[in-house]
């Protein structure tokens, strides 16, 4: 099974911050990179995929890089509606796997 | 615009069968997508379980492939999810999700369902 290890596990940032989380692979998954965005008792929601592409109706402070086995997700300036967990996945092979989550809270 | 919606019983006995049906609507389930579970324990990080696509096939997460059984209902738009001899350890929000394939870009889940509780207690 591929391993997706995120850090930090949580973050504490005020609104404006520019916020980056990483995401590594334990084998290369090229670009076969998903980030999500979840919210206390919703279901995850697709920010980024392909690694950098941006989901339809996301704000353009959310970006994605990376390939091969390192990524980041990063929040441009951050806003109070994006303090969420965020978690990173790979659909190179199965069993599909996600990252442990980051939580983004309100410092 | 496609839909799911997960249904079925918020309570199952130690030892008995978790049985779940996610529902599509706005599309059809015969399209080009592998259609998923993923569970997430309260408090705790998301897990895939497995999913199947139309023609029956179908991919299961191995630390749960013993006890588990995922299925499509072309007729009624829907699939199914039955994971047997259920313990504690599988009490979790359980989601139906659609993973939208492509042949450069990877895939992802791009619509999920809102979840449903299961608590495995007697």
């Amino acid at each position: 099974d591929i391993q997706m290890t995120q850090s930090p596990s949580s973050l504490s940032a005020s609104v404006g911050d520019r916020v980056t989380i990483t995401c590594r692979a334990s084998q290369s998954i090229n670009n076969y990179l998903t980030w999500y965005q979840q919210k206390p008792g919703k279901a995850p929601k697709l920010l980024i995929y392909g690694a950098s592409s941006l989901q339809s109706g996301v704000p353009s402070r959310f970006s994605g890089s990376g390939s091969g086995t390192d990524f980041t997700l990063t929040i441009s300036s951050l806003q109070p509606e994006d303090f969420a967990t965020y978690y990173c996945q790979q659909s190179y092979s199965t069993p599909l796997t996600f990252g442990g989550g980051t939580k983004v809270e309100i410092k | 615009q496609v839909q799911l919606q997960e249904s079925g019983p918020g309570l199952v006995k130690p030892s008995g069968t978790l049985s779940l049906t996610c529902a599509v609507s706005g599309g059809s389930i015969s399209s080009y997508n592998w259609w998923t579970w993923v569970r997430q324990p309260p408090g705790k990080g998301l897990e895939w379980i497995g999913e199947i696509y139309h023609s029956g096939s179908s991919n299961y997460n191995p630390s749960l492939r013993s006890r588990l059984t995922i299925s499509v209902d072309k007729s009624k738009n829907q699939f199914s999810l039955k994971l047997s001899s259920v313990t504690a350890a599988d009490t979790a929000v359980y989601y139906c999700a659609r993973r939208a394939m492509t042949m450069v870009r990877g895939s992802w889940f791009d619509t999920w369902g809102q979840g449903t509780l299961v608590t495995v207690s007697s």
